[in-house]
């Protein structure tokens, strides 16, 4: 069966500082991959999504990045965090258009 | 593109009651409606969907029923329990399209 991993699990990081969160699945070869951001209390936010390596689409223009380096690894990334930038991060992974499946979540706190 | 809403924001049922949570859609080319359960602080999980080539889908205590005419789709809960507290989310996209839209999330309080 198929798993999805996300690491950390929280992470508490100041204005400006650097940012790596990192999603791996397994169990499925050549997955649809997205990013979405939670603010407390929200939806779900599309931020980025992948059909295959190297492939990347932005949902929202800001200063977040996202890269897949290999078939079952997502990356979001941000050169500099801003307050904005609080909230529950999730990876998800779709086998093609259809339902999304969460991992675990990233519960980031910008200070 | 697509745009859903979702309502109501807030229900609040006696356990043992029916709940019911209503979407609609903008795109009349959305094939793929899933609903998503978030309990507090977790991953949302996919707990039914159904394809518009199908009118209602039930799985034990809860069903969807679609209306393709009037571009709205919706949730039946029915013997409530405790445990079905939780924010619900509703979703559209067409099959070939990686953009699966969300509503703004229902949170339902089951009263015991």
């Amino acid at each position: 069966s198929q798993t999805i991993h996300q690491w950390p699990a929280t992470l508490v990081q100041p204005v400006g500082s650097p940012l790596s969160l990192e999603c791996t699945v397994e169990g499925t070869s050549n997955p649809n991959l997205y990013w979405y951001r939670q603010a407390a209390g929200r939806g779900l936010q599309l931020l980025f999504y992948s059909v295959g390596i190297g492939q990347i689409s932005s949902e929202v223009p800001q200063n977040l990045s996202a890269s897949r380096p290999q078939d079952r690894q997502f990356i979001l990334s941000s050169k500099k965090l801003l307050l904005s930038d609080s909230g529950f991060y999730l990876c998800a992974w779709s086998p093609g258009g259809e339902g999304r499946y969460f991992g675990p979540g990233t519960r980031l706190t910008v200070l | 593109g697509e745009n859903v809403e979702q309502h109501p924001s807030t229900l609040s049922v006696q356990e043992g009651d029916s709940a019911v949570i209503k979407c609609t859609y903008s795109d009349s080319a959305s094939n793929y409606f899933p609903w998503y359960k978030q309990e507090l602080g977790k991953r949302p999980q996919l707990i039914i969907d159904i394809r518009s080539n199908v009118g209602e889908k039930k799985d034990q205590r809860i069903a969807v029923t679609l209306n393709k005419t009037a571009k709205h789709f919706s949730l039946h809960i029915t013997e409530t329990q405790p445990e079905d507290s939780a924010v619900y989310f509703c979703a559209a996209s067409l099959d070939s399209s990686y953009k699966l839209i969300f509503g703004s999330g229902t949170r339902l309080l089951v009263r015991p």
